[in-house]
């Protein structure tokens, strides 16, 4: 089992529709939960992290941890065109980063 | 507040010789990484750094591979001799302490011909 699992997609999602994003991780001593965006040819850049079960919301972004079940996973409200990129999950632990291999999403206009 | 400055941006080399990169993390960041992205994947760690130590480096190929991070600021990433397959982006990243959020700086395109 990898120890970061992401569907790679591509994910299609309509404008405007709610875009769902999962991650499972193997390793239950992980602490820390990002999700990373990457546009292509560009480096990742963190827009979400959660520490601790249950939702985080920033803006049209929801992040939702579930320890127990070991998953995390990103919501994204109103999809725009502007959201079609690679989104990276990343689970860490003292001194280790491991990051999943990304879901491509796709928003259609 | 600077960002993770790398260099170079891009990179041409032929097989076999050799090249190195060189990042800037974040003021007062002690954690530095180094990834290997190639096209189509997720960033995998090659070496990750907390201020001059090395803390885990399980997957760098250190027959061709070396990195260092004197004085625990900047930090240098050789490869020597180059082949093929390492032809992919190079990415630098830095993060307050080990657990926290990792910032990347725009990366080294390596193309190996």
């Amino acid at each position: 089992q990898k120890e970061v699992e992401q569907n790679s997609g591509p994910l299609s999602v309509p404008e405007g529709a709610i875009a769902s994003l999962n991650c499972t991780y193997s390793d239950r001593g992980s602490q820390s939960f990002f999700w990373y965006r990457q546009y292509s040819g560009k480096s990742p850049e963190l827009i979400m992290f959660i520490y601790s079960n249950g939702d985080k919301e920033d803006g049209r972004f929801t992040a939702q941890l579930n320890k127990a079940s070991q998953y995390v996973s990103l919501l994204i409200r109103d999809s725009q065109p502007s959201d079609s990129a690679t989104y990276l999950c990343s689970v860490s632990r003292p001194y280790k980063i491991i990051f999943g291999k990304g879901t491509r999403l796709h928003i259609l206009p | 507040e600077a960002g993770v400055a790398q260099s170079p941006r891009y990179k041409i080399i032929e097989k076999r010789q050799s090249v190195a990169f060189w990042c800037n993390p974040i003021s007062g960041h002690a954690t530095l990484y180094w990834y290997q992205q190639i096209l189509g994947q997720g960033p995998k760690l090659l070496i990750q750094f907390q201020n001059n130590g090395v803390v885990d480096d399980s997957q760098l190929p250190k027959d061709r591979f070396s990195a260092e991070r004197l004085k625990g600021v900047d930090s240098t990433l050789k490869i020597q001799p180059a082949k093929l397959e390492d032809s992919a982006v190079y990415l630098c990243a830095s993060s307050l302490e080990s657990h926290t959020e990792a910032f990347f700086g725009q990366g080294t395109r390596l193309t190996v011909v």
